[in-house]
This record gives structure tokens, sequence and C-alpha cells, in this order.
């Protein structure tokens, strides 16, 4: 099964940019059964959708962030990265990497996910 | 963009009951939406997905109902495992995903 890891700098200034890598184990980020996809939650409260990227490059971004948000994709390193420009304290939030299952007759599903990372915006 | 709407906030249960969670699509979604479980320090568990299909290992007394725009998440007779939170999600239409709010299963 896939193990998923998310890996970054735990603190970032305001108005930088936010850089998280998420490294895939237990199969190939290239074997075309996944999104790979960033989503957030900031303390105590709900999920937010940032982005997803497939294999090939394609990348799909949540309209709300998509002027700050790149995603991009390492297949010789198994590993997709996530990059958040402009960040504010509202980016405050534990940042979970995940893989989104193409799975049959059109269902899509979040199967396995990363443990998740904090990362605080403060000066 | 799809919004999802979960009820109620909180529902308070007592072990060996019956749960049932509400979740509604502001839109048309047919069957595609998914349920996760999430507890404290830990990420997101997949439980439903196509509205009613378990996951893995998900227990039988997890089920899933609805289609269209409104949902439900039963479970049929609450473990102390089972008190969390539970999120619904869309993947009719994307970009973007969205989730529902949550709803907190806590224990009466």
């Amino acid at each position: 099964q896939l193990q998923l890891q998310e890996s970054g700098p735990g603190l970032v200034k305001p108005s930088e940019t936010l850089s998280l890598t998420c490294t895939v184990s237990g199969g190939s980020i290239s074997d075309g059964l996944y999104y790979w996809v960033w989503i957030r939650q900031p303390p105590g409260k709900g999920l937010e959708w940032i982005g997803a990227i497939y294999y090939s490059g394609s990348t799909y971004y949540n309209p709300s962030l998509k002027s700050r948000v790149t995603i991009s994709v390492d297949t010789s390193k198994n590993q997709f990265s996530l990059k958040l420009s402009s960040v504010t304290a509202a980016d405050t939030a534990v940042y979970y990497c995940a893989s989104f299952k193409i799975g049959n007759y059109g269902s899509y599903y979040f199967d396995y996910w990363g443990q998740g990372t904090l990362v605080t915006v403060s000066s | 963009e799809i919004v999802m709407t979960q009820s109620p906030a909180t529902l308070s249960v007592s072990p060996g009951e019956r749960a049932t969670l509400s979740c509604r699509a502001s839109q048309n979604i047919n069957s595609n939406l998914a349920w996760y479980q999430q507890k404290p320090g830990q990420a997101p568990r997949l439980l439903i997905y196509g509205a009613s299909t378990r996951a893995t290992d998900i227990p039988a007394r997890f089920s899933g109902s609805g289609s269209g725009t409104e949902f439900t998440l039963a479970i049929s007779s609450l473990q102390s495992e089972d008190f969390a939170v539970y999120f619904c999600q869309q993947y009719n239409n994307w970009p973007p995903l969205t989730f529902g709010g949550g709803t907190k299963v806590e224990i009466k």
C-alpha cells in the first residue's frame, strides 16, 4: 500500500512562499491510477482542497488559491510538491498530501494520506 | 463551486446507539460522494465512496445512502472508536473538490 510523507519548513514568514514536498513510497507516482493532491486544514477547522496533479503534469487548482499555488511533480524521485506564495496568517494550517484514486465507474476518493505537517505563518 | 453542508455540527450519542449524519449538496452530484472519519491529530480516513460503497476494512456498521443532493451516513451501533469528526466530500464537479464542514460525533 502507498505511504505518503510531507516535508518542509514548519514556519514561514508573512509574504514569503510556503514550500512542501510529498514523497510517495509503496507505489509509483507514474502508474496513472491517481491524482496527487494537497489539502489543508486550519487548526480546529474543516478541510480545504488546494489542488491536484497528474503524473503527466496536468494540474488542477482551487480557484480560491489559484493565483498563489503551484503544484509540480518529479517522477524520478516519486515526489510532488506544493508552493504557495504571498502567505498570510490565514494560510496557517496542517497541510496534507494525499492520493486521489481514479476508481471504477467514475468513483474517485482520497485513499491514502500523509500524516500532515503544521505550517505556521508568523514573523 | 458545489457547496456541501453537513448537519448537525455536533451529534451527542450514547455508545451502542445509532447515529445518523446528513450531508447536502448545493446542486445535483449524482452518487459522487465520499465520507471520511477524522480523529484528533490524525489524517482523515476513507469510509464510503460512491455514496454507499464501503472502503476496504470499514466495518459493516457504517452505511451510506442517498443520491442527488441529499446524503446520509449511518453508524448502526456506536463503538468507542467511532467518536470522531466526519466529513463528506463531492467529486462530481471539480475543480474544486469540496468538503462539508464536518459533524462531530461525541459521547453523550
